[in-house]
């Protein structure tokens, strides 16, 4: 199946350290999202991909960045981790048309980071 | 910015029907969405409305009135493998990300 792929699954970091998460794409799909999910609250957005550039911004530090690549996947990159950062992070893959909402978003299973 | 309320936690008995609410507050609309996350798991898509009206797939239905900002989802002939987090979704005009609800928690008892 060409869903969407994520990698790795679980991480332990400690305090401090830079930690990178990957993403690829459903098959056919184009543009990338990523999102933060901490335990017993909704995806938080923190930007999204589309054409190798950085397109959308949520309101997240820059120690958040990205990265997407010419064959769509993607990767979340996080410096100077904070225990904050602990949470699950969702990737999710959608195809950019003009006007189209986005309603057929196709997630991840996530990667879950736990800072210690 | 956009906000977006629905209960935390709704328990419903097997075989049951149950609606779980969803109100937002957009500074423009496209549409609103479900989504349905057991633990441990990826969301996964159930519905969505653009309009306003009741759109049904299976057991799910999902409602949406734009003038009163609000919509719900209704889950008919409850099972046990319903119980998860169920969260609604807005999308803005242009190619905006979707917002997410903080969730809703489904526990389905026998």
């Amino acid at each position: 199946d060409a869903g969407v792929t994520q990698s790795p699954t679980h991480l332990i970091k400690t305090r401090g350290q830079q930690v990178t998460l990957r993403c690829s794409p459903k098959s056919g799909h184009d543009t990338v999202s990523w999102y933060q999910q901490a335990l017993g609250q909704g995806p938080q957005f923190i930007f999204q991909y589309y054409e190798e550039e950085e397109r959308q911004r949520g309101n997240f530090p820059d120690r958040f960045s990205g990265h997407q690549f010419p064959n769509y996947s993607s990767e979340l990159n996080v410096n100077a981790l904070l225990l904050g950062d602990s949470a699950l992070y969702l990737c999710a893959s959608s195809l950019r048309t003009g006007g189209s909402p986005y309603y057929g978003y196709t997630f991840g299973s996530g990667t879950r980071l736990t800072v210690v | 910015g956009q906000s977006l309320e629905q209960p935390s936690e709704v328990t419903a008995v097997e075989g049951a029907i149950v609606q779980i609410n969803c109100t937002y507050q957009t500074s423009g609309f496209y549409g609103l969405s479900w989504y349905q996350q057991h633990d441990g798991g990826a969301p996964t898509f159930l519905s969505y409305n653009g309009l306003d009206g009741l759109e049904e797939t299976g057991r799910f239905s999902s409602f949406l009135s734009r003038s009163d900002s609000y919509g719900y989802l209704l889950l008919q002939e409850l099972q046990m493998k319903d119980s998860a987090s169920y969260f609604c979704a807005v999308s803005e005009p242009g190619n905006t990300p979707l917002v997410f609800g903080k969730g809703t928690r489904l526990s389905v008892i026998a």
